[in-house]
């Protein structure tokens, strides 16, 4: 049974740019949650995917934006890249939108130059 | 909202040595998770223990959902059990979201 795999797992980009990130959720699970996290932080929620549709949104912009698939993997995209944008970013999947066990992905460390 | 804190910060450890990691949280919870992040940065599940306790070879956890605390018993260290520990739980009524702790950076030595 596959975990939880998001792609790529690394990535350099520069200030301005956009940027694509992906999710595939545990075999079974249909909810989707991205969080990021800064070194040396603990992880921030970033919005939840349920149903193809974002379920509940933490405290960033409008830049960063995701989506789900029928399949209900995810994407999330952030726009107009920051330097302080660079931080690892974490993908977790559950069953059901309730607070269900999550799991975490590798996670992808997206590097803003 | 929910605010989650966790003690010590910072652990060393020589292997072999047993240890206990705190959670706490400001409000009552339906769930809580406890996680140990690879020095790969991935989340690996440890306990998922809303109260009660429970057991995983040396690991064990403890919750006590009205006192707003969780344990995190680690036994018989080893080096691979150095990295960041977090707890992380719901970020209250009609949320979907997980608040982590600043985590608990251990460090096993050998």
């Amino acid at each position: 049974d596959a975990g939880v795999t998001q792609s790529p797992t690394h990535l350099i980009k520069t200030r301005g740019q956009q940027v694509t990130l992906r999710c595939s959720p545990k075999s079974g699970h249909d909810t989707v949650s991205w969080y990021q996290q800064a070194l040396g932080q603990g992880p921030q929620f970033i919005f939840q995917y349920y149903e193809e549709e974002e379920r509940q949104r933490g405290n960033f912009p409008d830049r960063f934006s995701g989506h789900q698939f029928p399949n209900y993997s995810s994407e999330l995209n952030v726009n107009a890249l920051l330097l302080g944008d660079s931080a690892l970013y974490l993908c977790a999947s559950s069953l059901l939108a309730a607070l269900a066990e999550a799991f975490f992905g590798q996670g992808t460390r997206l590097t803003v130059v | 909202g929910i605010q989650v804190e966790q003690s010590p910060p910072d652990l060393i450890l020589q292997e072999g040595a047993n240890s206990t990691l705190r959670c706490n949280f400001s409000d009552s919870v339906n769930n809580l998770q406890w996680f140990h992040q690879n020095p790969w940065g991935q989340l690996i599940n440890l306990f998922y223990i809303p109260s009660g306790t429970k057991q995983n070879g040396r690991l064990s956890a403890t919750t006590v959902a009205t006192e707003r605390y969780s344990l995190l018993y680690i036994s018989s260290s080893q080096t691979t059990d150095s990295g960041v520990y977090f707890c992380a739980a719901p970020g209250g009524s009609g949320t979907y979201k997980y608040i982590f702790g600043t985590g608990t950076r251990l460090k096993v030595l050998a």
